[in-house]
C-alpha cells in the first residue's frame, strides 16, 4: 500500500501571507509526482508533474521543489490571494507495478481570506 | 476549448437502484481512469482504458462496479444495487498517451449519494 502524505490538512491565510504544504511519498520506486489545484465545482487543475530530484518548478505566485532521495515535495504560493483558495492534491506515480495511475494524498484545504 | 465533461453532475439514487455515470473524455486521448473520492479522502484510483482495451480493474472495490469503453472514447462507470459506502464523487481524468508523465486532464466529477 502506497502512503502518500500531505500536511497541514487545512490552513487559513491572509490575503497577501506566502504559505507552504508539504507532500510525502515513498523514496524508493519513485518516477513522477504531480500536483494539481481543486476548486469547489470545478474540475482538478494540473499544476506541476516533477521527475528530476532537486527539480524546481514555477507558475505564477506558485513554485514547487522535489526531493526523492528523502521523499517530499514542497508547494509554495507567494502572496495569497482569495482565487487561491482551493484544496491542492499531490499525486504519485511508481515506477513499477503501478503503471500510470495517480497516488493521491488527501489534499491540504487553502483558505485566504481578505 | 472542450475539456473532459462528465454526466450527470449530481446524482441522488436509493439504494439498491442501478446507476450510470457518463464521461466524455478530451477527443482523441487515447487514455482514461476513473477515480472515486469519498469524503475526506484523496481521489482513489478505480479503473484504466488505453483505447478500448480496460487495462487495469484493480481498483474497483466490488463486482457491482462495471466500467466500459466500447469505442475508445465516451465511457461508462455503472454501479449496480448502489449501497451507501458508494457515496462519493467520481471524477473521469483523459490524457493523450501512456506515458508516466502524461498530464491527466480531470472532469468535474459526479457526486453520487446513495440514501
Amino acid at each position: 500500500i502506497l502512503n502518500v502524505e500531505q500536511s497541514p490538512q487545512s490552513l487559513h491565510v491572509q490575503e497577501g501571507d506566502s504559505t507552504n504544504f508539504t507532500c510525502s511519498f515513498p523514496s524508493s520506486n519513485f518516477y513522477a509526482l504531480h500536483w494539481y489545484r481543486w476548486e469547489t465545482a470545478k474540475s482538478p487543475e494540473a499544476l506541476f508533474v516533477m521527475t528530476l530530484n532537486g527539480d524546481e518548478k514555477k507558475k505564477g505566485r506558485i513554485s514547487a521543489t522535489l526531493n526523492t532521495k528523502e521523499g517530499y515535495s514542497y508547494l509554495y504560493i507567494k502572496g495569497s490571494q482569495p482565487e487561491d483558495s482551493a484544496t491542492y492534491l499531490c499525486a504519485f506515480i511508481g515506477l513499477t507495478g503501478g503503471g500510470n495511475k495517480l497516488t493521491f494524498g488527501t489534499g491540504t484545504q487553502l483558505k485566504v481570506e481578505l | 476549448g472542450a475539456g473532459v465533461s462528465q454526466s450527470p453532475r449530481y446524482k441522488v439514487a436509493k439504494r439498491g437502484q442501478d446507476v450510470a455515470l457518463r464521461c466524455d473524455p478530451i477527443s482523441g486521448h487515447v487514455s482514461l481512469f476513473w477515480y472515486q473520492q469519498a469524503l475526506g479522502q484523496g481521489p482513489e484510483f478505480l479503473t484504466y482504458f488505453q483505447n478500448e482495451a480496460q487495462l487495469d480493474k484493480s481498483g474497483l472495490p466490488s463486482d457491482r462496479f462495471f466500467a466500459e469503453r466500447p469505442e475508445g472514447s465516451v465511457s461508462t462507470l455503472k454501479i449496480q444495487r448502489t449501497q451507501q459506502e458508494d457515496s462519493a464523487v467520481y471524477l473521469c481524468a483523459s490524457s493523450l498517451d501512456w506515458a508516466l508523465t502524461d498530464e491527466q486532464f480531470f472532469g468535474p466529477g459526479t457526486r453520487l449519494t446513495v440514501l
